[in-house]
């Protein structure tokens, strides 16, 4: 089956604390893509990632912290520089191309995290 | 600067009470507008692309169409399954590639 996994599905931490969500894809996505999702609002984008040893900041990427050291995996970090951290994160994938063309994200079932 | 706006934010339906979620976006220059359906707790499921003008797509009881300034998704005869959060995203012309902008959602009701 191929597809996006994301754990732990609940992660629950201690104010001060760095955490690190995992996102893992078997689709061959050259892409991936992390965002955060509140109550009320749409899906904001945290980090991209275009190609292996590439990333770029979404549009809230103050706190966090992205690696892509491999093509399958792309792990994000949240910091205790992150003010408001509790939050739905959902990790994405998707196919690259040429520059005039937009590809469907697909999406990991989500982690929930809580920090208090 | 991009945006993306769907209405109504809630829309509550009997079974079989067909009705259309309107999303409006300002961009510059549009690559691809994306309908996504969201249980709750869960990832976006992918629906349909739709690229320009005039374009249609459908998928059961869902159909997606597009003009210059808004898409619509239209449900015709819904079933409770129906209900669920619809999010509307599209990718913008000079924003960087595969960047997304995301509408708020319509949370759609199905009562049987």
């Amino acid at each position: 089956d191929g597809g996006i996994t994301q754990s732990p599905k609940y992660l629950f931490r201690k104010e001060g604390q760095n955490v690190t969500l995992s996102c893992e894809q078997n689709l061959n996505h050259d892409a991936m893509y992390w965002y955060r999702q509140d109550p009320g609002q749409g899906l904001r984008l945290i980090y991209y990632s275009q190609i292996v040893n590439d990333f770029q900041k979404g549009d809230i990427a103050e706190g966090y912290s992205v690696s892509r050291e491999k093509k399958e995996s792309f792990p994000l970090t949240v910091t205790s520089a992150q003010k408001n951290p509790t939050a739905f994160y959902l990790c994405a994938s998707s196919i690259t191309g040429g520059s005039g063309d937009a590809y469907e994200q697909y999406f990991g079932p989500g982690t929930r995290l809580t920090v208090t | 600067e991009d945006q993306v706006t769907q209405s109504p934010e809630a829309l509550r339906l009997q079974e079989g009470e067909s009705s259309s979620l309107n999303c409006s976006y300002t961009v510059s220059g549009l690559r691809g507008l994306f309908w996504y359906r969201q249980d709750p707790g869960k990832g976006p499921e992918f629906l349909f692309t739709l690229y320009s003008a005039g374009e249609e797509k459908e998928k059961e009881r869902l159909k997606a169409t597009l003009t210059k300034k808004e898409s619509f998704l239209h449900i015709t005869a819904p079933k409770p399954e129906d209900s669920a959060t619809y999010l509307c995203a599209v990718q913008a012309f000079g924003a960087g590639r595969g960047k997304l902008i995301f509408g708020q959602g319509t949370e759609l009701s199905v009562k049987p």
